[in-house]
Formats: C-alpha cells, structure tokens, sequence
C-alpha cells in the first residue's frame, strides 16, 4: 500500500466526451503528478501540482488540465477525447515538487477506454 | 531530448537464478535514478534508488549498479521468484534548478520466471 488512492479504477468513454479522474495522495505529501502510460510503454509526464498551482507540464495538449484542493488532492480532467486518449492513467504523490531524493509514490491507476 | 532506455524488452530467467536488467539513460546532468516494478493492472511499486554520488546500493535481494561514465544503470535481483514476474522500469530525475523535476520512464523490460 503506498498511501495513494485513485478512483475510478477502470471506465469507458466515448470519443468527444470528457472525463475527470481523481487521486488522494498520500498523508502529508503536498506535490502530485499525474502521468499516462500508454499499453506497452513507460509512463509519460502530463504535469505536477503543488500548492493547488500548475508547477510544470509534459508535452500534452491544453484538453489535460488539472486541479489540486487544499488536502492536496487532485483532479485530472480531459476534454474532447481522442481514442489516443486510452491509457492507464497514474497519480504519484511526494513530499516535494522535486523527485530526486524522494520516494515517489504511486496510484494503482485509472484505466480510461476510449471508443 | 533526453531519454532513458532499456537494452532488452524481455527477460526470462529460471527460479533461484539471479537476473539482471539493465538501463541506459542519455542526461549527463541526472542525479537521481529508480527501479519500479509493475505487476499486469497495477501501478509501479517502488524497489529501489540511487543518487549520482554513489556507484552501488543494495536492499532486500536487489542491488541496484550505476555507471556514470557510460550512463548506465542495472538491477540485479538475487535468487529470483515467480512473484519477481513482472515489467521493471528504470526511471531518471534530471536536475532542473529549482523547479520540478519529472520523473523520466523508460519503455520497461518485462521479467518472467520460470519455475
């Protein structure tokens, strides 16, 4: 158990749509980061949130967007779903925006379908 | 860009034997680097890291090697059991000044153990 909490663990979505998923993280860390793993490869940084602020982003477009609450939870939000746009979709906490030196802790995951 | 990378996609090995995963990582500048392990519909776990200062460290059953000069990095796991099954990504935090620092994943090498 890692202390990180993503929910829902697995949902469909129809292309055009748009989802929200959802991470707790873990007690006492005030940095989350959520990142997509494609089917087959290693995950891919979207962006990091600390203090409720964007506090760095990957090469994903505007249509991933973010937010953090004041327990340092966080949401991930897609708009306009592409069928690209299926992945497992991971949240990791740490004490500190930055990873070296940390332990970084991973969710077990949203598993977004798009068809 | 930078990139870290694993030089064998599959690894079989046979119970009790020791297996080595190895991982080649671009970024002169990283200093910080980490082995998961990724069971099939979980997030990555956490086995093992390792600072740029330092040439070897060992946990429970599993060393992790680092080579500065040829930028590479390896994960010997002793006595290996079917519970080792599994994907293990290498993972590299370059450092960035004062901002965030991303964790960058490689594509994984996928372990199989033969009982």
């Amino acid at each position: 158990e890692t202390g990180v909490t993503q929910s829902p663990t697995h949902l469909i979505k129809t292309r055009g749509q748009q989802v929200t998923l959802r991470c707790s993280s873990q007690s006492g860390h005030n940095t989350v980061s959520w990142y997509q793993q494609a089917l087959g490869q290693g995950p891919q940084f979207i962006f990091q949130y600390y203090r409720e602020e964007e506090n760095g982003r990957g090469n994903f477009p505007p249509r991933f967007s973010g937010l953090q609450f004041p327990n340092y939870s966080s949401e991930l939000n897609v708009n306009a779903l592409e069928l690209d746009d299926s992945a497992l979709y991971l949240c990791a906490s740490s004490p500190t925006p930055k990873s070296s030196g940390n332990t970084i802790y991973f969710g077990e995951g949203s598993w977004l379908t798009v068809v | 860009g930078e990139s870290v990378g694993l030089h064998l996609p599959t690894l079989s090995v046979q119970e009790g034997d020791n297996s080595i995963i190895n991982c080649a990582y671009s970024n002169s500048a990283s200093d910080y680097f980490i082995w998961y392990k990724q069971e099939s519909g979980k997030g990555p776990q956490f086995i093992i890291d390792i600072r740029s200062n330092m040439d070897k460290r060992q946990g429970q059953r599993v060393t992790v090697l680092l080579n500065k000069t040829v930028k590479h990095l390896s994960l010997q796991i002793a006595a290996t059991q079917p519970g080792d099954s599994a994907v293990y990504f290498c993972a590299d935090a370059p450092v960035q000044g004062s901002g965030n620092t991303p964790l960058v994943f490689g594509k994984g090498t996928r372990l199989s153990v033969i009982a």
